[in-house]
């Protein structure tokens, strides 16, 4: 079945350092991919997406490349803040329907 | 707009006790799931609902019940409940399936005894 593997933390940067996190997934068809953050005591927010190969999602300061073919979605940030301290979590979503498989979360602290 | 809501954020019982987590929004979404999420495994999808009357299921559906007999709310029901639910219960909203943004309720922290 569909599943996404996201690296394991948790990530401890500093201050304006850069970030990645990879993700890849396993699918059939032309997945959709997100990466969702869950600030602390919060639910969780859709941070971007890419629905089809090469897009490529940015907000924030965030970007992503959907990579058809190394099945990836690596989440990436060229100087990082405290602020961005949080669970982050890559996802996918195929057809029509409301299923959506999570990975295991990064959890990722920035220290000033 | 408070978006999606869920009560209570904090709830312990005793196994085989029965009780309803609720879900509401006010957005007009459509589409509303429940997840759980356990450490180290995310997010799972237990039912989802594609607008009032219809529900199906999602990836761990057992040992839960969900009805949706109005666009706004979408309660989870856990029939007896057992140490295995013990978890962290997201509700979630969106206007389509799973390629829109999902908006998240807040969470509700369950432990069973």
């Amino acid at each position: 079945g569909d599943s996404v593997t996201q690296m394991e933390g948790p990530v401890t940067l500093s201050e304006e350092a850069f970030l990645t996190i990879n993700c890849t997934y396993t699918a059939t068809g032309y997945p959709s991919l997100f990466w969702y953050v869950q600030y602390p005591g919060e639910g969780l927010q859709l941070l971007l997406k890419a629905t089809k190969a090469d897009d490529k999602g940015s907000n924030k300061g965030f970007e992503a490349t959907y990579r058809k073919e190394t099945t990836s979605f690596h989440l990436e940030k060229g100087s990082v803040q405290v602020s961005d301290s949080a669970v982050y979590f890559c996802a996918l979503s195929r057809g029509n329907n409301n299923d959506m498989r999570f990975g295991a979360g990064t959890r990722l602290t920035v220290k000033p | 707009n408070a978006g999606v809501t869920q009560t209570p954020k904090f709830q312990v019982l005793k196994t085989g006790q029965s009780m309803t987590l609720q879900c509401a929004q006010d957005m007009n979404h459509e589409y509303m799931s429940w997840y759980r999420q356990d450490p180290g495994m995310g997010l799972r999808l237990i039912h989802y609902s594609v607008g009032a009357g219809i529900t199906d299921q999602g990836e761990v559906p057992n040992g839960y019940n969900v009805s949706r007999s109005t666009t706004e709310d979408f309660p989870l029901r856990l029939l007896s409940a057992a140490p295995s639910q013990t978890s962290v219960y997201f509700c979630a909203s969106s206007l389509g399936p799973a390629v829109y943004e999902q908006f998240f309720g807040p969470g509700t922290r369950l432990t069973v005894l």
